[in-house]
């Protein structure tokens, strides 16, 4: 498998603009999170689905964020409009539930800078 | 609120010894721990976990500590190697919250030759 799929790498936008980022998780997998890392507030979870709903979003920083998983092997993150303090790395993970290890695998992350 | 910290923002240790990597956590919730390493312009990869009802685990080079009444637990690297260099993240999930993980900020280990 080639593991979660995170696209793009980089991406570097105006302020007030748009920004789309995708997650292609482990096929098979249940679980879907989207994560953001910072100096300040480290790797914080902003919201996961299980079988393609979404179950817990409080972590999501506003309303200007939004996620949505339309089936099991594709989502997005969505911010409008960006903000410069968005700037981050934001993770994707799945896991597969119903394993004694619950770990989750992580893809290698869309660096977001906002100008 | 940080549910899950890392107090050492940083570490170094000389190739051959021992690190040690510590974590403490606040809600007695939490029935599983994880440790992830992160290397640069990479997703965190899993490195070993640990169960609430155990207080130890080892896996090689790696061992995972619990001491639940302390709410502690601490990640042992015998012997380092440079190659262990990376950020270490501690996370930890809570029972009947499906499998999110909290995160603590991280640990930068660095081994030198």
């Amino acid at each position: 498998d080639a593991g979660v799929i995170q696209s793009p790498r980089h991406e570097v936008t105006e302020m007030g603009q748009e920004v789309t980022l995708r997650c292609k998780p482990i096929s098979g997998h249940d679980y879907l999170f989207w994560y953001r890392q910072t100096m300040m507030r480290g790797l914080e979870l902003l919201i996961y689905f299980n079988n393609n709903v979404p179950i817990d979003d409080s972590g999501m920083p506003e309303d200007r964020f939004s996620a949505k998983m339309p089936n099991a092997s594709f989502s997005t993150l969505k911010i409008q409009p960006s903000e410069p303090r968005d700037s981050a790395v934001y993770f994707c993970a799945s896991s597969l539930s119903g394993r004694p290890n619950t770990e989750a695998f992580f893809g290698q992350g869309t660096r977001l800078t906002v100008v | 609120d940080q549910q899950v910290k890392q107090n050492s923002p940083s570490l170094s240790v000389q190739e051959g010894r021992i690190s040690i990597l510590n974590c403490d956590y606040t809600n007695s919730m939490f029935d599983y721990f994880l440790w992830y390493k992160k290397y640069p312009a990479e997703g965190p990869t899993f490195l070993i976990s640990i169960s609430s009802i155990k207080d130890k685990n080892e896996d090689g080079r790696f061992t995972v500590f619990l001491n639940k009444s302390a709410k502690h637990l601490s990640l042992h690297i015998v012997p380092s190697q440079p190659g262990d260099s990376a950020v270490y993240f501690c996370a930890a999930r809570r029972i009947n919250s499906g499998y999110a993980l909290n995160f603590g900020k991280g640990t930068s280990l660095l081994v030198t030759p």
